[in-house]
């Protein structure tokens, strides 16, 4: 089983400020990686696929990047909305599986 | 609005059984995979169960294999997932979700049904 390993567990900023979130795993994956929003109470939300490509409707501030074992999920400018948690998911292997948790807030 | 609705949650003694529902609604639902993921209070997301468009293939988390069946009503719409022998530690909200042509990534999600196992 793949684990992903995501850092840190908590990231306290202000808005307007860059968010860099990270996702390693414990093998390489290529480029198969996803990164997901959840706010409280809510279902995740897709944000980023095959580690850089943006889903339907995700504003250009979220961007991906990585590939092999290392992944860093960046936000360029912290919106009020998007202090929640953030889940990376790999689908290189089975069984698929999550990292454990960034929670962004608010500093 | 394109749409999952989950249902069927609620408290079960370990041991016992419990059938959960989802209901799809303004997409084509035959023409994808579906799936349940499911989240421990306060955990991250854990994969449960992957069904292809017509049911003929399934894949399960080891955890939940030959306890959990994943099915599918194109007719009606709607998936479930039938759970036996549940234990304590399949406490948890159960997401239905969509996955992304093959790509194994989950595009659309429910708001979950809250699976709670307890004597």
């Amino acid at each position: 089983e793949i684990v992903l390993t995501q850092s840190p567990a908590i990231l306290s900023l202000s808005p307007g400020e860059r968010a860099t979130l990270s996702c390693r795993a414990s093998q390489s994956i290529s480029i198969y990686l996803a990164w997901y929003q959840q706010k409280p109470g809510q279902a995740p939300r897709l944000l980023i696929y095959d580690a850089s490509q943006r889903a339907t409707g995700i504003p250009a501030r979220f961007s991906g990047s990585g590939s092999g074992t290392d992944f860093t999920l960046t936000i360029s400018r912290l919106e009020p909305e998007d202090f929640a948690l953030y889940y990376c998911q790999q689908r290189s292997n089975w069984p698929l599986t999550f990292g454990g948790g960034t929670k962004v807030e608010i500093k | 609005e394109v749409q999952l609705v989950e249902s069927g949650g609620g408290l079960v003694q370990p041991g016992g059984s419990l059938r959960l529902s989802c209901a799809a609604s303004r997409f084509t639902f035959s023409s994808y995979w579906m799936s349940w993921v499911r989240q421990a209070p306060g955990k991250g997301l854990e994969w449960v169960a992957n069904i292809k468009q017509d049911g003929s293939d399934k894949f399960y988390v080891d955890s939940v294999r030959g306890r959990f069946t994943i099915s599918r009503d194109n007719a009606k719409n709607s998936l479930y997932l039938q759970m036996n022998s549940l234990r304590a530690e399949d406490t948890a909200v159960y997401y239905c979700a969509r996955v992304t042509g093959l790509d194994w990534y989950f595009d659309l999600w429910g708001g979950g049904t809250l699976v709670t196992v307890s004597s």
